[in-house]
Order: structure tokens, then sequence, then C-alpha cells
């Protein structure tokens, strides 16, 4: 495997139901990002960690929670969430999330959720 | 705070017409700017960024973009289209810190024979 890999790359949940989004990047990173993806608006940054430490939560309700346990894999557990959150989630990760030099991120291809 | 405009939701070309896509920014400070370009089933990869020096900037895939400060413009533009450029192009601005990022809500080109 090479670059930003996510599992699933869709996923359909009920309301009720738990579920976690996977990523895992194989490029020696050591910051991993959350993104939303809705039609027609902005990608929205949820989560940020850099070096396994969270350094920024967009305003995110609770029912999105993240966990990441190492600097290559990150995981958005999912519960008792709303149609409104379906959407395409991105993972991307950096050599760092910032500092005196530009960390270009790099992006997996999403997992596609279907909230019912 | 920091934002991104980009007017054009859909734009349709035929292949080997030009094309030019449109970006407008809001930024308290000098801006880092950025296009990406998502493919379908794909993530979003970078393909240009401007950060400071030479306002007229080249990217991958014969791609360039111009920043114009006076106007808060960077428009991305390619002489030449392929029936391969049919993606969504994302610009957006921020610094060195990702976490500042701010992404515009896309243009979806699509390219006709």
């Amino acid at each position: 495997e090479t670059g930003v890999t996510q599992t699933p790359r869709h996923l359909v949940m009920g309301m009720t139901n738990k579920k976690s989004l996977k990523c895992e990047q194989h490029l020696g990173h050591n910051a991993m990002y959350w993104y939303k993806q809705s039609a027609k608006k902005p990608l929205e940054l949820m989560f940020v960690y850099n070096f396994k430490e969270q350094t920024e939560n967009n305003s995110v309700p609770s029912r999105f929670s993240p966990e990441c346990p190492n600097s290559s894999h990150l995981f958005l557990h999912l519960h008792t969430l709303q149609p409104e959150d379906s959407a395409l989630y991105l993972c991307a990760s950096s050599q760092e999330s910032g500092g005196a030099y530009y960390n270009e991120q790099f992006f997996g291809p999403g997992t596609r959720l279907t909230v019912l | 705070a920091q934002s991104v405009t980009q007017p054009d939701i859909h734009i349709t070309v035929s292949e080997g017409a030009s094309l030019e896509l449109r970006c407008n920014y809001s930024y308290g400070a000098t801006p880092y700017l950025f296009w990406y370009v998502q493919s379908p089933g794909q993530g979003l990869q970078l393909l240009l960024k401007y950060f400071s020096g030479d306002t007229l900037v080249q990217g991958i895939k014969g791609f360039e973009a111009e920043f114009k400060r006076s106007q808060s413009s960077f428009n991305l533009r390619k002489p030449s289209v392929h029936w391969s450029d049919a993606a969504e192009y994302f610009c957006a601005v921020g610094g060195y810190n990702n976490n500042d990022m701010r992404f515009g809500a896309g243009t979806r080109l699509t390219v006709k024979p």
C-alpha cells in the first residue's frame, strides 16, 4: 500500500448504529486530518492530530469521536449520526501540521457515508 | 476570517479549448494559495501553490495560476484542455499551519469531445 488509504470506501448506517472509519498513511508523516466534504460546500476541517496529539477540533459534534493511536493510523468513530452527516469523509496527512515551513497535505480517496 | 469563493459551480469546455477557473479569497495577511484537483473516486491532489515571488506559478499537468493581489484572485488556467482534466477543482487559502487552511466549494469541470 502506498500513500493514504481509507476503509471502508462506502458505508451505509442507521441513526442508531455505531461504526468506525479508518485511515492509514504510509508516508512517514506525523500529522493527520479528518475533513468532511458535502456537495456544493467547502471542505470542512474537522480534526487535526500532530504527533498523536489533537491540535484542532473544529466545533465538531460529539457524535464524531476521533482516535489517533499512532502517527500512521487515524480513526473516526461514529454513533447516533443524523442524515445531514451523510457526506464524503476525507483523511489527509502531512509531515507536520504547521511550523516554519509548508507541509503539503496528501489526501486519501475518502469514505462515502450515507446515514439513513 | 479567511475564506475562498469559487464563483463557478460547473464549467463545460471542449477538448483542446483553453480553460480559466476563478478563485477569489479573503485573508488578513499575506496569503498562501493553492489549487487542488479531485478526480472521481480519488482524494485531492495538489496542482500548484503560491507563497511569494513570481505571481505566475506553474503546476503539474500543464496548469498555471496567477496571483493578483489587487483583485484578491488566484485564477487557474490551462491553454488546451484534455479529456482527462475532467474533475473537480478546489482553490484554498492558508498559511504554514494547515489548521488554518480554508477551501472553496469547488468547480466541476466537464470536457466535451
